[in-house]
Parts: C-alpha cells; structure tokens; sequence
C-alpha cells in the first residue's frame, strides 16, 4: 500500500515567492495533519483536518499561510509571500479517528533564499 | 498546558549498549504516550505506544511503561544495532481529537 505521498521532496525558491506544497494521504483516512519542523522549534503541527474540514488552525503562524482540503485524498498548504524563516522540512501526516496512529509522509525540504 | 520534556541529545553509545532515553509528560486526564522515530531524511514512523497507566508498549526490542505516578515514558533497548541511529521523539496525545504533542527529540548515534 502507497503511504503518505508528498511533493515537492524538495523545494528552493527566492523571497517573495509562493511556495505550493502538496499532500495525498492514506486512502481510508479521515484525518489530515501539516507539521513544520525547524531545528530551532522542533515539530510544530500547523493545521488539522478531519473529513476533509478544518478542525485547529491555531498553529499556522500567520496570514501568509493557507491550507486547503478539497477531498479526501488531496492537500495543499501555500505560503504566498515566503520568507527566509520559513525554511524548514514540512510534513504531513494521516490517519483515523480515536486513538490513532499517524502516518507520516517523507517531508518537502523547504529553502527560501 | 500539555506538554513533553525529552531528555538532551546527542546520545552516543557502542553498539550492544544499554539504551535509554528519558521523557516526562505534563498532562490533564489520561493521555495516550507514543514514541516516534525519525531516520535520516525520512518522515516519523510510529515505534510504540501505550494508552493507559502501566501498560508496556514494545515494538523492534524497544519497550516504554506508562508510569502515571512518575508522568514518564521512558525509553528502553537491551542492546542498540547501528541501524538504530536516529532520532527519537516521545508525544502525547491530548483532546479530544487528534492532536499529538511531541518532545523535541533525542539524537542517538550507535557506533561499531
């Protein structure tokens, strides 16, 4: 079975840009996660997801920062304008509901110059 | 508020050595303890878990027990492989959703 596919696996852009990443989750799973991992601030979930509605956007830093789930099977998160400090390696994950497993993608590698 | 505390990284040991790695937690009712691995380059990947007080998650030689009267979950390998470098995250689930809160990670490297 095909996990979490994510894309870009790697991304460098200039200041100013928008930055467009993407994310399939598990086939069957309700819930969807964005987490952002910095060295300085370690894993940092951004947004969550349940059938496909925003359920806790409470850690998306700010304005330029948008996510969006239009089915079950496909999402996006954008920064338009990217900053340098956004740099960092975003993850997504997927899973179902109770206490469930999350299953992480491999990351998209984000620079911005 | 919710939160886990890891004990500092790098770890370093020789392979066949004793491993642990510490985690505190800080929570409100009975939260579900995971620990996560990360290797080099890759997403985390679920290593054990526990739901409730005294249970023993165990998963590849590695065993945590939920110890609600100390709020710890600490981690455990009889004899660590090189193949074991990576970093380790304990977490905690809280709410009543989904919402995992990780630890800030602990870098272990096995040498030959």
């Amino acid at each position: 079975d095909a996990g979490v596919i994510q894309s870009p696996r790697h991304e460098v852009t200039e200041m100013g840009q928008e930055v467009t990443l993407r994310c399939k989750p598990i086939s069957g799973h309700n819930s969807l996660f964005w987490y952002r991992q910095t060295m300085m601030r370690g894993l940092e979930l951004l947004i969550y997801f349940n059938n496909n509605v925003p359920i806790d956007d409470s850690g998306m830093p700010e304005d330029r920062f948008s996510a969006k789930m239009p089915n079950a099977s496909f999402s996006t998160l954008k920064i338009q304008p990217s900053e340098p400090r956004d740099s960092a390696v975003y993850f997504c994950a997927s899973g179902t509901g109770g206490h469930e497993t999350q299953y992480f993608g491999p990351g998209t590698r984000l620079l911005v110059l | 508020g919710n939160s886990v505390t890891q004990m500092e990284g790098p770890v370093t040991l020789s392979e066949e050595a004793f491993l642990t790695i510490n985690c505190t937690y800080t929570a409100t009712g009975y939260p579900s303890l995971f620990w996560y691995v990360q290797y080099p380059g890759e997403g985390l990947q679920l290593l054990l878990k526990a739901t409730k007080a005294d249970d023993k998650g165990s998963n590849k030689g590695f065993e945590a027990t939920y110890r609600k009267e100390t709020t710890s979950f600490h981690l455990e390998k009889g004899s660590v492989q090189v193949s074991d470098s990576a970093v380790y995250f304990c977490a905690l689930l809280s709410g009543g959703y989904n919402k995992l809160i990780f630890g800030a990670g602990t870098r272990l490297a096995v040498h030959p």
